[in-house]
Parts: C-alpha cells; sequence; structure tokens
C-alpha cells in the first residue's frame, strides 16, 4: 500500500541553526501538507502546497519557514534559523482530490525535531 | 483558540464492550469531520469520515454520529478490541473535497483491557 514517507525520523539541531525535513509523498497525489504537534498539545496545521505554490498557510508558518517541491517526488519544509518553540513532531500529508468526492489526508510517520 | 474539543484526555474499556469517544466544536463552517487513529512513532492513520450533510457513518466496527445542532460527533466501536488502543483525534475541515486545512482536537487515549 503506498504511504508517505518522511526523513529524518529524528532531527537534533542547535538553535539558530537551519534544518531541512524531508517528505515523499504518495506518488498520485497533488496536495501536500506538513503539520506539527508540539509534545502534549494538539496536532497543528502550518502550510498546504499545490501546483507548486502555497494554497494556504497558518499564522504558525511565518517567514522563517518555507516550503519547496525541488524535484517530482519530494516536498520539503526549512526553518532558516531555529528556535526552542519549534522543537516539535512535524508531520507531512498528502491528497488526491478527486472533486467528485471527499479525498482524506494521508500523513507520514514524522520527523521528531529537538531544538537545543 | 479551540475550534475542535476532545474533553475526554484518556478513556479505559473491557474487551468487547462499546468504546464511544466524543468530539465538540464551535466552527459552523465545518463541512467535513474525520477521526484518525496514531499510534506511538506513527502518524495518524484516517478511520472514518461523516460529510455535515449527514448524522451518521458506519464502516465495520466504526461508526461516526453527527449531531450538527448540538455541534457534537461522536465515534462508536463496537466490539472493541485491544488493536484499537491508540490516541483517536477528531478532526474537522471547512470544505468538502479534503484539500483543506484539517483543524484537530487534542486527542482521546483508548485503552482496550483484554
Amino acid at each position: 500500500e503506498p504511504e508517505v514517507t518522511q526523513t529524518p525520523s529524528h532531527q537534533v539541531t542547535q538553535m539558530g541553526q537551519e534544518v531541512i525535513l524531508r517528505c515523499v509523498p504518495i506518488s498520485n497525489h497533488l496536495y501536500f501538507y506538513w503539520y506539527r504537534q508540539i509534545l502534549g498539545q494538539k496536532v497543528e496545521f502550518l502550510v498546504s502546497f499545490y501546483n507548486n505554490e502555497i494554497s494556504e498557510k497558518s499564522e504558525i508558518f511565518d517567514d522563517q519557514f518555507s516550503v519547496e517541491r525541488p524535484d517530482g517526488s519530494n516536498f520539503t519544509l526549512k526553518i532558516r534559523s531555529t528556535k526552542l518553540e519549534d522543537s516539535a513532531m512535524y508531520f507531512c500529508a498528502s491528497s488526491y482530490v478527486s472533486g467528485s468526492s471527499y479525498n482524506e489526508q494521508f500523513f507520514g510517520p514524522g520527523t521528531r525535531l529537538t531544538v537545543l | 483558540d479551540q475550534q475542535v474539543k476532545q474533553n475526554s484526555p484518556s478513556l479505559s474499556v473491557q474487551e468487547g464492550r462499546i468504546s464511544i469517544l466524543n468530539c465538540d466544536y464551535t466552527n459552523s463552517m465545518f463541512d467535513y469531520f474525520l477521526w484518525y487513529k496514531k499510534y506511538p512513532a506513527e502518524g495518524p492513520t484516517f478511520l472514518i469520515s461523516i460529510s455535515s450533510i449527514k448524522d451518521k457513518n458506519e464502516d465495520g466496527r466504526f461508526t461516526v454520529f453527527l449531531n450538527k445542532s448540538a455541534k457534537h460527533l461522536s465515534l462508536h466501536i463496537v466490539p472493541s478490541q485491544p488493536g484499537d488502543s491508540a490516541v483517536y483525534f477528531c478532526a474537522a475541515s471547512e470544505g468538502n473535497f479534503g484539500n483543506e486545512k484539517l483543524t484537530f482536537g487534542t486527542g482521546t487515549r483508548l485503552t482496550i483491557i483484554p
């Protein structure tokens, strides 16, 4: 069964460093998303991406964050200068939107980001 | 800003009995509601969904009920099995196609007692 994959599973970085989290969405999916879950809190939407541009972003997704689809398979989230409060589990998701019925989002296993 | 609320952080149910997980929402613009299940060290896995124009959707052991006037939905699992032990998230979207952002609740940890 096709699945969303994410690398690395755990990333440790120093405050102020740049990190890139990588995702490979399901191959025929067209919409891509990043969510995060700070420990003990709810899963929060960060950004959605379609047709090589951001379709929606939350207030969390400020200028420190960027997303990119550098090739036909990868989808990345970059945090330019990490802060302690960026420590969280980051989930990538993808969906295929047919327009005729609801198509749920499939989530990857997550990348745990620890900022020291 | 808690648009989706799951007021029970945990629930324990005997194997074979019914598990009922509850979720309340405040945003009347939500069109679609979903339940996701999450095991440790894995991402959320889609379980079942319901459109706001329906009041019930059933899939095997899982049934979701929606009460729009009360802004309340519930997930029933019958019969409960040990493999159902996980964290269950209620989620909602303002749209019907799946490309809209999901707003999640805080989750309920379900433990099935053998």
